[in-house]
């Protein structure tokens, strides 16, 4: 496609209820990244992925969120047993290329899914 | 870890005039500066980025100058125009982690 997709673009969980959003990257986009954006605040770093790999995943809140990128493209992020506090813009974004290069390039992020933990 | 600070958090600026944004970073070894912009119920856009190795960049209405020994670096948009009311955030990244430290953003107004 031309651009990040993520889906859904809004999602309402109950509390306790697991959730899980999906991340198109740009196609050939070697590294993908997870944002976390709370109402007024700037994007929080969750994890980053260079192909399957998860390189880091320091920013992840709590051991129910868990991120995947099985064959190097798309990715899921799944928060379990969801708690009022996950509330928040998750942000998804995609560059051409890797730590492998040493080069930071240009970031393109999504347009996010809002999840409302009610 | 890096940590970026963005001040001020709220600018209004009359039609025309121009606009500034500071930043600074704590990470000596941070090597690239985005700039994004948020219009409401979207994804950040990069609008103009500037590697540790210049001082400056300039593009159209839109300049970044980066002072590396005070760890400072700014936005300037010129001839403010309606459409450039968002919300803009700098954001800095160190090329053994490749993850961008964001700072919390400053939403600016252009009053007609």
């Amino acid at each position: 496609g031309a651009g990040v997709s993520q889906s859904p673009r809004y999602k309402v969980a109950k509390r306790g209820q697991d959730v899980a959003l999906r991340c198109d990257p740009i196609s050939g986009h070697v590294s993908l990244f997870w944002y976390q954006q709370a109402l007024g605040q700037g994007p929080e770093f969750l994890t980053y992925f260079q192909n399957e790999a998860q390189l880091d995943k320091s920013g992840l809140p709590s051991d129910r969120f868990f991120a995947e990128r099985p064959e190097g493209s798309v990715s899921t992020l799944k928060i379990q047993r969801t708690q009022q506090e996950d509330s928040a813009v998750y942000l998804c974004a995609s560059s051409l290329v890797g730590r492998v290069n040493g080069l930071n390039t240009e970031a393109f992020f999504g347009q996010g899914t809002r999840l409302t933990v009610v | 870890g890096e940590n970026v600070e963005q001040h001020p958090s709220t600018l209004s600026v009359q039609e025309g005039d121009s606009a500034v944004i500071k930043c600074t970073y704590s990470d000596s070894a941070s090597n690239y500066f985005p700039w994004y912009k948020q219009e409401l119920g979207k994804g950040p856009q990069l609008i103009i980025d500037i590697r540790s190795n210049v001082g400056e960049k300039k593009d159209q209405r839109i300049a970044v100058t980066l002072n590396k020994t005070a760890k400072h670096f700014s936005l300037h948009i010129t001839e403010t125009q309606p459409e450039d009311s968002a919300v803009y955030f700098c954001a800095a990244s160190i090329a053994r982690d490749d993850k961008i430290i964001f700072g919390k953003g400053t939403r600016l107004h252009i009053l007609p």
